[in-house]
């Protein structure tokens, strides 16, 4: 079974310093790879896609990606308390159409 | 306007019941998928509509069933419901579905909670 994994936390970070956040996943071959984020009652949003190793970087969000040791994580730079949400990893496994999510991972920034 | 609307946003009922929910996104989209969110917060996916055709079909239960009337639309109903269908259930729809880079990049709707009595 393909499985994508995650601390389920809870993750508490202080105001201002930077969250980290790790997934592993199962299929060496997977392609594409992605961060949701997720208030509480609320839906999912897309806030990073990676598809290359390397890290990317979009304003405070970075992600790191390493196919061969099969993890992805995403740091919070300057973390604020609008970030507390549950983050999820998704992983499109290699010949699949579909996206695998983690359990996701409950951060809390305390201010 | 919303880009993947899906109602109701609450549904209660007892079990044995049939109920429905509804999914209309207006962003152009070829794919359609319907996704389950239970109460540890997994999100699974059930079903994927690649412009009106079932591309994927999640061990489900037969007693769920969708339709695609057109590409913009996906609908889902479920017969004689049972406590453990109480769940959040979330349309979502992306580009391209049909795998490759990008292609599940998804816009996902507020989401119907399922309350089975």
């Amino acid at each position: 079974q393909k499985e994508v994994e995650q601390n389920s936390g809870p993750l508490s970070v202080p105001e201002g310093a930077i969250a980290s956040l790790n997934c592993t996943y199962s299929d060496r071959g997977s392609q594409s790879f992605f961060w949701y984020r997720q208030y509480s009652g609320k839906s999912p949003e897309l806030i990073m896609s990676i598809y290359s190793n390397g890290d990317k970087e979009d304003g405070r969000f970075t992600a790191q990606l390493n196919k061969a040791s099969q993890y992805v994580s995403l740091l919070i730079r300057d973390s604020q308390p609008s970030d507390s949400a549950t983050y999820l990893c998704a992983v499109n496994f290699f010949g699949n159409e579909k996206l695998t999510f983690g359990t996701g991972t409950r951060l809390t920034i305390i201010p | 306007d919303t880009a993947v609307s899906q109602t109701p946003k609450y549904l209660v009922t007892q079990m044995g019941n049939d109920k429905s929910i509804k999914c209309e996104q207006n962003l152009g989209h070829d794919t359609m998928y319907w996704y389950k969110q239970d109460s540890k917060k997994f999100l699974k996916i059930m079903f994927s509509y690649n412009n009106k055709e079932l591309i994927i079909n999640e061990t489900v239960p037969n007693r769920f069933s969708p339709k695609s009337p057109d590409k913009a639309h996906l609908n889902l109903h479920i017969n004689s419901l049972e406590l453990g269908d109480s769940a959040v259930y979330f349309c979502a729809s992306s580009q391209d579905g049909t795998g490759g880079p990008g292609a599940n990049v998804l816009t996902f709707g507020a989401g119907s909670r399922l309350t089975v009595l």
